[in-house]
């Protein structure tokens, strides 16, 4: 199993929702990575999970807050999100930090 | 200076041909580098990894690492209709060593490649 598995691929919410994207792999990578991506701009590092720990924060505002509940599975949790913050969510994981990256498909947020 | 940079393109090449990507990254400090493949509307996929000086060939795909002039680039032998897509550069650079350590990956902000038929 070579997947990353990105729950749901389309959400669309206002901006006084709570809600969670979802990211789960089996490779038995210790590794896992947010990603936000804007049309025709690259991948923007959010947040790296190393051995479950939170490595690497890219000052992201508090709007989006990360869980890493265990080796295989990681959350972003949305709360209070903006028009601006409407992009593909890109979750990652490689062996260990550092190590080359495998994608989910991502989920397309749409906030209005 | 922009920590990884690409030329955005578009590079348009005809079907057959050589397609070269180049990649040029600022921090002396890279360890691992990295060439991702992104189709429009869908993810980036791994092509290829380097992380020593010269080239390293799997199929059609030829990286080329020069750490001393700090440039990475990816040749795309006879090149495919199928082969247009975005291509993206990867730096990453070690702030802590180890497997457990902390590494900061950047992007490029990628070449888009039209090959035509």
């Amino acid at each position: 199993d070579t997947e990353v598995t990105q729950t749901p691929k389309h959400l669309v919410m206002g901006m006084t929702n709570k809600k969670s994207l979802k990211c789960e792999q089996h490779m038995g990578h210790r590794a896992m990575y947010w990603y936000k991506q804007k049309a025709k701009k690259p991948p923007e590092l959010m947040f790296v999970y190393s051995y479950e720990k939170l490595s690497i924060n890219e000052s992201v505002p508090s709007r989006f807050s990360p869980e890493c509940p265990n080796s295989s599975l990681l959350n972003l949790h949305l709360h209070a999100l903006q028009p601006e913050d409407s992009a593909l969510y890109l979750c990652a994981s490689s062996q260990w930090a550092g190590e080359k990256l495998f994608f989910g498909s991502g989920t397309q947020l749409s906030v209005l | 200076q922009k920590e990884v940079e690409q030329n955005s393109g578009p590079l348009s090449v005809p079907e057959g041909a050589i397609a070269s990507l180049n990649c040029t990254y600022s921090d002396r400090g890279s360890q691992s580098f990295f060439w991702y493949r992104q189709y429009s509307g869908k993810s980036p996929e791994l092509i290829m990894s380097i992380y020593s000086n010269g080239d390293k060939e799997d199929g059609r795909f030829t990286a080329q690492l020069n750490k001393a002039s700090q440039y990475v680039s990816l040749l795309i032998r006879d090149s495919q209709p199928s082969d247009s897509a975005t291509y993206l550069c990867a730096v990453n650079i070690g702030l802590t060593q180890g497997p457990s350590g902390t590494y900061k990956y950047i992007f490029g902000t990628g070449t888009r490649l039209k090959v035509l038929a």
